[in-house]
């Protein structure tokens, strides 16, 4: 059974630039949450959404939002990048409480 | 928002020893608490896991403990090997749906 998997692996933007990251879940599973990896911080919920309605949502600006489509896959979104944005973003699929996480996606800004 | 505090933030064994990693939480509502461990260019990996209705879980060389009246869990690995060695985070659920809280990691270093 194939895992998650995240689109790009790898991504460099400069300051005030938008950026949208993939998420292919598990087959069959229907929520995917997503979350910020950085040193500092830690790992930090951003949201979770479930049949195609976001169901819990982090303690993060506007600037990021995201959505998911009929087949499961989500993508997130980030405007108006800051430095402090760069982070590994890291997908995750439940079909129950277990999640599986993807390789992540690591985000540089410049 | 709610929080999960882990420690040690970084623990060294020797090969045979046994670690423990603590964390507390303060989230009435969490009912289910998992344990990723994480190497180095690579996502979490879902190890043990614990629901709240349970008070202990082992497998193999892991085992997990829960006291919801305090609101603690620990992770303990008996035997460890240097293949051990990685981050290990604990996570609580928040109130409703999948989403976790995570605990800041264990840096676990196991040397021969």
């Amino acid at each position: 059974k194939a895992g998650v998997t995240q689109t790009p692996r790898y991504l460099i933007k400069t300051r005030g630039q938008q950026v949208t990251l993939s998420c292919s879940p598990i087959s069959g599973h229907r929520s995917v949450s997503w979350y910020q990896q950085t040193p500092g911080q830690g790992l930090q919920f951003l949201f979770e959404y479930f049949s195609e309605t976001q169901r819990n949502k982090g303690n993060f600006p506007g600037r990021f939002s995201g959505r998911q489509f009929s087949n499961s896959r989500s993508e997130m979104n980030v405007s108006t990048l800051e430095l402090g944005d760069s982070a590994l973003y890291l997908c995750a699929s439940s079909l129950d409480f277990e999640q599986f996480f993807g390789p992540g996606t690591r985000l540089t800004v410049l | 928002g709610e929080n999960v505090e882990q420690h040690p933030s970084t623990l060294s064994v020797q090969e045979g020893d046994s670690a423990v990693i603590k964390c507390t939480y303060s989230d009435s509502a969490s009912n289910y608490f998992p344990w990723y461990k994480q190497e180095l260019g690579k996502g979490p990996q879902l190890i043990i896991d614990i629901r709240s209705n349970v008070g202990e879980k082992k497998d193999q060389r892991i085992a997990v403990t829960l006291n919801k009246t305090a609101k603690h869990f620990s992770l303990h690995i008996t035997e460890t090997q240097p293949e051990d060695s990685a981050v290990y985070f604990c996570a609580a659920s928040i109130n409703s749906g999948y989403a976790l809280n995570f605990g800041k990691g264990t840096s676990l270093l196991v040397t021969p």
